[in-house]
């Protein structure tokens, strides 16, 4: 159970377009989900909380026109990379949390975002 | 200094070694413990989860909390080749709050 299906698995585009990256609970209910930004090597690092219905809350120093979520049902969120540039290529990751308990976090596969 | 610090690695062992991944953190906060496995290019799985202090053991994996420390364990016995991956601890005060991840520690298991 609590699985996340994340959309496309990689994905190349142009400069200048935007790409929008899917996140969907298959079979429970995410109220709560989160966006990572993965670095070759690093670890994952934060971009936004997205809660059902309401606006998204931005981590320090990550753009929010640049990088738009949206969380209108409880069973999808979606990050769309606007305007992308090469500095944009990485690898993109969504979580979902489940159940009441503390170390309840589910993780799609991630997105392999390179713009050229 | 970071709130969770992990030794990147790369760390190489033996097939059958047993292995040590080790996190130390500064918020005193942290409630919930756990370890994820990621492999190249997927999302973090997790792997073993903890609630305050103590041991957790399950299977070939053990996860251990010390509070008073700020310390926490990830032991693999008997490794495999398959236990090649990053290891990433995260560790959250709960509530639904966000989770804050370690660098993540690389683990290769030779034959």
């Amino acid at each position: 159970g609590a699985v996340v299906s994340q959309h496309p698995s990689w994905v190349i585009c142009k400069s200048g377009t935007s790409v929008k990256i899917e996140c969907r609970s298959l079979d429970f209910q995410a109220t709560t989900m989160f966006w990572y930004r993965q670095f070759p090597k690093q670890s994952l690092m934060l971009m936004a909380t997205s809660n059902e219905g309401s606006k998204a809350t931005y981590e320090q120093g990550v753009e929010k026109d640049k990088f738009l979520i949206n969380h209108a049902s409880l069973t999808l969120s979606t990050l769309t990379v606007t305007s992308a540039h090469p500095e944009d290529s990485s690898f993109y990751i969504c979580s979902a949390k489940f159940g009441v308990d503390g170390y309840g976090y589910t993780f799609g596969s991630g997105t392999r975002l390179t713009v050229v | 200094q970071k709130e969770v610090e992990q030794d990147p690695g790369p760390l190489s062992v033996p097939e059958g070694a047993i292995v040590s991944l080790n996190c130390t953190y500064s918020n005193s906060a942290f409630q919930y413990f756990m370890w994820y496995r990621q492999y190249s290019r997927k999302g973090p799985e997790l792997l073993m989860y903890t609630y305050s202090s103590g041991n957790k053991e399950d299977g070939r994996f053990t996860a251990q909390v010390d509070k008073s420390s700020k310390y926490i364990s990830l032991f693999i016995r008997d490794s495999q080749p398959s236990d090649s991956a990053t290891y990433l601890c995260a560790m959250s005060p709960g509530g639904g709050n966000k989770l804050t991840f370690g660098t993540g520690t690389q683990l290769k298991v030779e034959l």
